[in-house]
């Protein structure tokens, strides 16, 4: 089945500066990569999401990057403000399964004023 | 749009009991709902796909007697932990897609955190 990892694991950036979380896949055929940001004790937020027919998407401080011969997809977000601190999940879409998804391990992120 | 309602979202009960969590689609109909079970600092878990009007699809090592789900409606699906005991202590999350057949956003509920005294 479909495995999707993540990294790093925590990361701590300077207010104002990018920050980076990476992530790979197994299943070729997965198709729909959507991102979540989770603050303590609440619900998954999509914050951003890209299909296999597109190799970048962005949205204001967010843009998330697909390589799909590589399998393996990014999140960047510039400028970083103290209200992105969260944990952030990639996730992945088998194609065996519809829109069931799989979830990275998740990445915590830490924005230093 | 896109809202989904899960209730309750606190339980506190004794070692036996058996739990039930509510995941109501409130503005769309839920052709399928997932259930998740997230343990402290760590991702989410996908216990089980459940499609309206039959049987839930449970992954690999998901006990399908004790966590029992239901999806009777378009916007409702239920979960029951049947005699839950300590190790069964988790945040369980459900979500809500509109369309089971081609990729679409999951719609998150605000979760229910069990507690297993």
């Amino acid at each position: 089945g479909e495995n999707v990892e993540q990294h790093p694991s925590t990361l701590s950036v300077q207010e104002g500066d990018s920050a980076v979380i990476k992530c790979t896949y197994s299943d070729s055929a997965s198709n729909y990569f959507p991102w979540y940001k989770q603050e303590l004790g609440k619900r998954p937020q999509l914050i951003i999401d890209i299909r296999s027919n597109v190799g970048e998407k962005k949205d204001q401080r967010i843009a998330v990057t697909l390589n799909k011969t590589a399998k393996h997809f990014s999140l960047h977000i510039t400028e970083t403000q103290p209200e992105d601190s969260a944990v952030y999940f990639c996730a992945a879409t088998p194609y065996s399964s519809a829109s069931k998804i799989i979830f990275g391990s998740g990445t915590r992120l830490s924005i230093r004023p | 749009g896109a809202v989904v309602s899960q209730h309750p979202s606190w339980v506190i009960c004794k070692s036996g009991t058996s739990v039930k969590i509510e995941c109501r689609s409130l503005d769309f109909q839920a052709t399928t709902m997932f259930w998740y079970r997230q343990f402290p600092k760590q991702s989410l878990m996908l216990m089980a796909t459940s499609n309206e009007g039959s049987k839930a699809t449970y992954e690999q090592g998901v006990e399908k007697d004790k966590f029992l789900i239901n999806h009777a409606s378009l916007t409702l699906s239920t979960l029951t932990v049947t005699s839950a005991h300590p190790e069964d202590s988790s945040f369980y999350i459900c979500s809500a897609t509109a369309d089971g057949v081609s990729n679409q956003p999951q719609h998150f509920g605000d979760g229910t955190r069990l507690s297993i005294l």
